[in-house]
Formats: C-alpha cells, structure tokens, sequence
C-alpha cells in the first residue's frame, strides 16, 4: 500500500529559487496537510485542506502557496526559496468524519518527508 | 486556541526501565488524542489514539489514558528497549479536524 507519497525526498536550493513538492495519498482522505519540522519546534502547520477546492492557512503560512484540484495530490509550492525555510516537510492526510464528536478517530499519515535545504 | 504541551527531553534511560512522558492538552469540546513516534530519518506513524475520556490506547507496550479531569494524556510503558529510541509526538484532533502538536520528546535508551 502506497498510503502517502512525497517528492523529492531531498532538495538543494539557491535563494530566489523556486520548487514544489509534491504529495500524493491513495486513499481518498478528505484532509491533507503540510507541516514543517524544525529542531526543538516540533511541527508546525503550514497549510491544509478539507476538499478537492477547498484549502486554508496554518500557522506559519507565509512564503507558501498551496492548491487541491484533486482529492489525491496536495502539492506544496515555494514561489521564492528563503534560507528561513530550511526545514524537513511533511505532507499529512486523515478521513474526515463530519458531525461526530471529536471528528472520529481518523488519526493523521504522514509521508516520509523532504528535507529542503536553501542556501 | 487548543494546544498540547509535552515535557521537554531528551530523556535519557536504561534498558528495560520505566518510562513517562507527560502530556496536557487545552481544548474546547471533545478532542480525541494522539502519540506518535519519529524513528531517526523517518516520518510520524500512529503509535496509540484514544477518541473519548477514560479511553485507554496501547500498543507495543505503550499505554496512554486520556484523562479529561487533570486534560492529560500521558505516555507509558513498563520496560524500554533500546528499539524504543525515538522522537515522540503527543497531539490533539478537534472537532473540526485540525491537529495540533506538542514539540516533541526524544527518548534514548541506553543498553
């Protein structure tokens, strides 16, 4: 089972530059969501989404866009690479279960993650 | 807003020692909680959920009770192995499905 696929799994990139990273998830979950991982931050929210059409900002959203024009690709764009994000990224899904308390128990899979070096 | 709060590490045992890792959470409603473990170079996989309070989660000789009156969800299991060493996540999933993490606690077992 595939479950959740990003690329690359490494990138090197020049200030200025730009990219996206993909993300990719077979089994028709409703939420994706990608996340930073910095030392001694743990995971921080960078954007999310409910729907095919449908996306939002996280907590650290700025220099990031985001688009889902499917329910399986969610993928992560850097318009400008800064050094500031210098970070492991992890593209996450879950099953949204609407209307039941606490949401279900629809935990959250994780990619294996790309680690972005900016220089 | 929510938030999860975990104790800082590293921590450091022994093989086949005692272990807690302490977690609270602040929440409106009724969150359904999370730990997930990070082995070096990997992503987060589910280690144990709990959906409602007084739920238990266990797995692999963790356990986790998911105690509203103290809003705690601590993490335990009776003998560490040196396989156990790894970066743990507590988090929380509120109504409207958005997680929220704690920082994280790395564990080194010592054999």
């Amino acid at each position: 089972n595939a479950g959740v696929t990003q690329t690359p799994k490494f990138q090197v990139l020049k200030t200025g530059q730009s990219m996206t990273l993909q993300c990719a998830q077979d089994m028709n979950h409703e939420y994706m969501s990608w996340y930073r991982q910095d030392p001694g931050m743990g995971l921080r929210l960078i954007h999310y989404s409910v729907g095919a059409g449908i996306t939002d900002q996280g907590e650290v959203p700025n220099g990031y866009n985001v688009s889902r024009s499917t329910t399986e690709d969610f993928p992560l764009r850097l318009l400008s690479a800064a050094p500031s994000q210098t970070s492991v990224y992890f593209c996450a899904s879950s099953l949204q279960i609407p209307g039941l308390a606490g949401g279900g128990a629809g935990e959250l899979f994780f990619g294996e993650g790309s680690r972005l070096t900016v220089l | 807003g929510d938030s999860v709060t975990q104790m800082e590490g590293p921590v450091t045992l022994s093989e086949e020692a005692f272990l807690t890792i302490n977690c609270t959470y602040t929440a409106t409603g009724y969150p359904s909680l999370f730990w997930y473990v990070q082995y070096p170079g990997e992503g987060l996989q589910l280690l144990l959920k709990a959906t409602k309070a007084d739920d238990k989660g266990s797995n692999k000789g963790f356990e986790a009770t998911y105690r509203k009156e103290t809003t705690s969800f601590h993490l335990e299991k009776g003998s560490v192995q040196v396989s156990d060493s790894a970066v743990y996540f507590c988090a929380l999933k509120d109504n409207f499905n958005k997680f929220y993490f704690g920082s994280g606690t790395k564990l080194n077992v010592k054999p």
